[in-house]
């Protein structure tokens, strides 16, 4: 498995600000994503962190809203920008890791968060 | 990925096996079949995957059945931990995992 902690564990924020969220895993691995899950819904892919080059976006998510870094093989952040009451979800990140010879992704605890 | 179909909710006595069926009749060669769960507010949990036999770990039993349509979690003694959304997943590659609904599993006394 994998040890991944993030930073903020929660937050409230006011409309119109930006987050970062942390995301660090115990050893160095390839793949890194970002997810969001909103109330009562299940887990949406936001993009895979790429190490040295910019991040690959899914489908409804844009740079401009998310931006994420990937500085190193163990770390990675994702910025909620400019937010509204709509980007109040819990964010997580996940790494790839192999298990039974298979890669396989674990999750961290995520972070909660709240706009007002 | 091929789509899955779960059951909305289940209810297990605890003590007593649970079986989480997904049925998966779309899913192709070289996809695997990934199980998941969350337990309320935290991050998803791996449980276990498999592609064509039958696997077991320290968590769980997947069998697969020898079409691939379909297949079930078990896990053999159920605790009042194992209160979870379960996601049953079917993907090529670990790097493309898409979460449906899930199965909410509540274990009662």
């Amino acid at each position: 498995s994998a040890v991944i902690s993030q930073k903020p564990s929660r937050d409230i924020c006011q409309r119109g600000t930006s987050l970062t969220i942390q995301c660090q895993v115990d050893s160095q691995v390839t793949m890194m994503f970002w997810y969001r899950q909103q109330p009562g819904q299940s887990l949406t892919l936001i993009a895979t962190a790429n190490q040295g080059s910019e991040a690959t976006y899914e489908s409804g998510f844009v740079i401009d809203k998310f931006p994420i870094s990937r500085p190193n093989l163990t770390f990675s952040t994702l910025t909620v920008s400019n937010m509204s009451p709509e980007d109040s979800s819990i964010y997580l990140c996940s790494v790839g890791r192999a298990t039974g010879g298979r890669e396989t992704q674990y999750f961290g605890p995520g972070t909660r968060l709240l706009v007002l | 990925d091929a789509k899955t179909t779960q059951p909305p909710s289940m209810d297990c006595a605890e003590g007593r096996a649970a079986n989480l069926p997904c049925n998966h009749s779309t899913i192709s060669g070289n996809e695997y079949v990934y199980w998941y769960r969350q337990i309320h507010s935290q991050g998803p949990q791996y449980i276990i995957h498999g592609l064509k036999n039958n696997e077991t770990n320290e968590m769980a039993s997947l069998i697969i059945t020898e079409d691939r349509k379909s297949s079930t979690l078990i896990l053999p003694h159920a605790t009042l931990r194992d209160t979870a959304v379960y996601y049953c997943i079917v993907a090529g590659t670990a790097s493309k995992l898409t979460f449906g609904t899930g199965t909410r599993l509540q274990v009662t006394l």
